[in-house]
């Protein structure tokens, strides 16, 4: 079974400029999910899908970033303009319903604002 | 809102067992989980635990679940080179609306 594809695995961006990462689930999952991990620290949840739709995004700075699932498979997260502070590896997962017990990570996209 | 806690170190010698630990504050939590990030990778589920259980084991691993107290602990046993990582506590809320981790602790394996 194929997992959890992110792309790219790294991207160097200078503050003000935009910036998107792209989402492959494993197929069949219903429940999409977009963390971000900033150095040192544990990943933060920024938006939840449930199919197409959004579940949870109150933790999304929704002045720069956006994220959309729109045929209820694939997703990006887009950073628009970035700052130095979003520096950190953004990390997709999927499970098959929002109350599964098991979520799959993607190996991420380390995302470096100069 | 919600928190879990864990110490950032844990060194032991290769062979020993490691006990890794975790707190966290959500009594609504319906799953705790331990998943390994190894260095540029992402994270890796290593297992899970439901909330009403209090104990699961997976060869090498046991958890082990303190629901009163809200204390989860990941036992490896007989600790190899390749578990050098970083373990991260999560748990579920009752609202399934993501999962909530710890910083995580970074596992160092002495020879």
């Amino acid at each position: 079974e194929a997992g959890v594809a992110q792309s790219p695995r790294y991207k160097i961006i200078e503050k003000r400029q935009s910036v998107a990462f792209w989402c492959n689930p494993i197929s069949g999952h219903a429940t999409l999910y977009w963390y971000q991990q900033i150095l040192g620290q544990g990943p933060k949840l920024l938006i939840q899908f449930q199919n197409n739709g959004v579940v949870d995004d109150s933790q999304l700075p929704k002045d720069r970033f956006s994220a959309e699932r729109l045929k209820g498979v694939d997703s990006t997260l887009k950073i628009q303009p970035a700052k130095l502070e979003d520096s950190a590896v953004y990390l997709c997962a999927s499970s098959p319903t929002r109350d599964s017990s098991e979520a799959f990570f993607g190996q991420g996209t380390r995302l470096t604002v100069v | 809102g919600e928190d879990v806690e864990q110490s950032l170190f844990l060194s032991v010698r290769e062979g020993d067992s490691s006990v890794i630990n975790c707190t966290y504050t959500d009594s609504s939590s319906t799953y705790l989980y331990w998943y390994k990030q190894e260095p540029g990778a992402g994270l890796q589920l290593l297992t899970y635990i439901f909330s009403n259980m209090d104990m699961k084991q997976d060869q090498r691993l046991t958890v082990l679940l303190n629901k009163k107290d809200k204390h989860l602990s990941l036992r490896i046993a007989d600790t190899q080179t390749g578990d050098s990582a970083i373990y991260f506590c999560a748990d579920l809320g009752g609202g399934a609306d993501g999962l909530t981790f710890g910083k995580g602790t970074h596992l160092i394996i002495q020879p």
